[in-house]
């Protein structure tokens, strides 16, 4: 089953600073991921995708098939980059998403 | 992009009684739609995995006899909160996945329903 793991359930950093949300997968096959973003009361939408390698609101995320993982980094947080974020590959296994890491950029 | 609504955006029943939520793609046909359960400040919880035109896929310790599901469209599946309890008031999100499995899709997620039950 396709599962990725994000082992930060809270991240603190202060704005200006930057930040790395951590995601790691494990399974087989080409993997193909995404993060997804919830603000506060909006609903979850697409961040950004593995396979497109853009970049949005300055968030990149790049696939390290050697360390298996997809972390989502920013090099200047800011404070409207407070949210909850999740990892999720692109087909439902066992666990769609990852458990999601709440991001707080503090002035 | 691809929008999902969700119906009610906010229900309050009495302990006992059965509530449904409807969930509908409006510009996309969606052969998977997923419902999972929000609580506060908690990461989604993935409760099933509704196909059209079969039955839904269950995750491990949710009961399918209170938790009914059906997905009798490509544009419209439902969730029935039966004989509800308190313990089940909750945040209910559907996503919606258009057809197709390459290139991967991404989710479009409704805006919740927010259930409580007295």
């Amino acid at each position: 089953a396709q599962r990725v793991t994000q082992p930060e359930k809270l991240l603190s950093v202060f704005k200006g600073a930057p930040v790395e949300l951590k995601c790691n997968y494990s399974y087989s096959g080409s993997p193909e991921l995404f993060w997804y973003v919830q603000y506060s009361r909006q609903r979850l939408q697409l961040l950004l995708r593995h396979i497109s390698r853009e970049s949005i609101k300055g968030f990149t995320a790049d696939l390290n098939k050697g360390e298996t993982s997809f972390h989502l980094k920013k090099p200047f947080a800011q404070e409207e980059d407070s949210a909850m974020y999740y990892c999720a590959p692109p087909n439902a296994g066992k666990s769609t998403f990852g458990d999601g890491t709440t991001l707080t950029v503090k002035p | 992009g691809a929008v999902v609504s969700q119906h009610p955006s906010w229900v309050i029943c009495k302990s006992g009684t059965s509530v449904k939520i409807e969930c509908r793609s409006l510009d996309f046909q969606a052969t998977t739609m997923f419902w999972y359960r929000q609580f506060p400040k908690q990461s989604l919880m993935l409760m099933a995995t509704s196909n059209e035109g079969s039955k839904a896929t269950y995750e491990q310790g949710v009961e399918k006899d209170k938790f009914l599901i059906n997905h009798a469209s490509l544009t419209l599946s439902t969730l029935t909160v039966t004989s509800a309890h308190p313990e089940d008031s909750s945040f209910y999100i559907c996503s919606a996945r258009d057809w197709g499995d390459y290139p991967p899709n991404e989710q479009f997620f409704g805006p919740g329903t927010r259930l409580t039950v007295l």
